[in-house]
């Protein structure tokens, strides 16, 4: 079946300039994450969406980032006024979540690669 | 202090070799645990899941030790495909994962 998938895999763009990045979950899936992940590091988590509830957005670095899932579906992840700091491989991760039950796997997308020149 | 560390390595070793990378975590309340793996310029994988009690999966043991809040991942007879990093991830908050850095493994030859 097909996975989590992600749009654009790659993405160059000037400093102050907006860019947005695609999710698209793997069907059924209640919970989905967006991570951030520089060059040697580990994963940043960003914020996390769980079927109709609040989304956590405690990982946002910024008021310049933002996120919405449409139709509890696809999520877009947006960068306002990109600065050369934000350019890292955005990830994208989709599991099923029962409210109060076990935590499942995270199957994560391939990535967007976002380059701030 | 991170909530996950690992060293990072990375480790080198020659094929058929063991290899144990542990990983610590700092809070008690946690409750799940996963050795995640990532291939250069790829995403992450689900290795395997942790248990209280240990367990195994073909040459991979995983343990957990809830007293001295660490983790522990052992490869056995380490094959060249086995060259990959291996991220220590901890469910801290209900539906939310914390991952280490990473331990970079380079198998040769």
């Amino acid at each position: 079946g097909a996975g989590v998938s992600q749009s654009p895999s790659n993405k160059v763009t000037e400093k102050g300039k907006d860019v947005e990045l695609r999710c698209d979950p793997i069907s059924g899936h209640t919970a989905l994450y967006w991570y951030r992940q520089s060059l040697g590091q580990g994963l940043e988590f960003l914020i996390y969406f769980q079927g109709n509830s609040a989304p956590d957005k405690s990982g946002l670095p910024s008021d310049r980032f933002s996120a919405e899932r449409t139709g509890g579906s696809v999520s877009t992840l947006t960068i306002q006024r990109t600065q050369q700091e934000d350019s890292a491989v955005y990830l994208c991760a989709s599991s099923f979540v029962l409210s109060g039950g076990p935590l499942d796997t995270q199957y994560f997308g391939p990535g967007t690669r976002l380059t701030v020149l | 202090r991170k909530e996950v560390e690992q060293d990072p390595g990375p480790f080198n070793v020659p094929e058929g070799a063991t290899v144990a990378f542990n990983c610590t975590y700092s809070n008690s309340a946690s409750q799940s645990f996963f050795w995640y793996r990532q291939d250069c310029r790829k995403e992450p994988k689900l290795l395997m899941s942790v248990y209280s009690s240990g367990n195994e999966d073909g040459r991979f043991t995983a343990q957990l030790n809830r007293a001295s809040q660490y983790i522990s991942l052992l490869i056995r007879d380490s094959k060249l495909s086995d060259s990959a990093t291996y991220l220590c991830v901890v469910n801290v908050y209900t539906d939310k994962l914390i991952f280490g850095t990473g331990t970079r493994l380079q198998v040769f030859p």
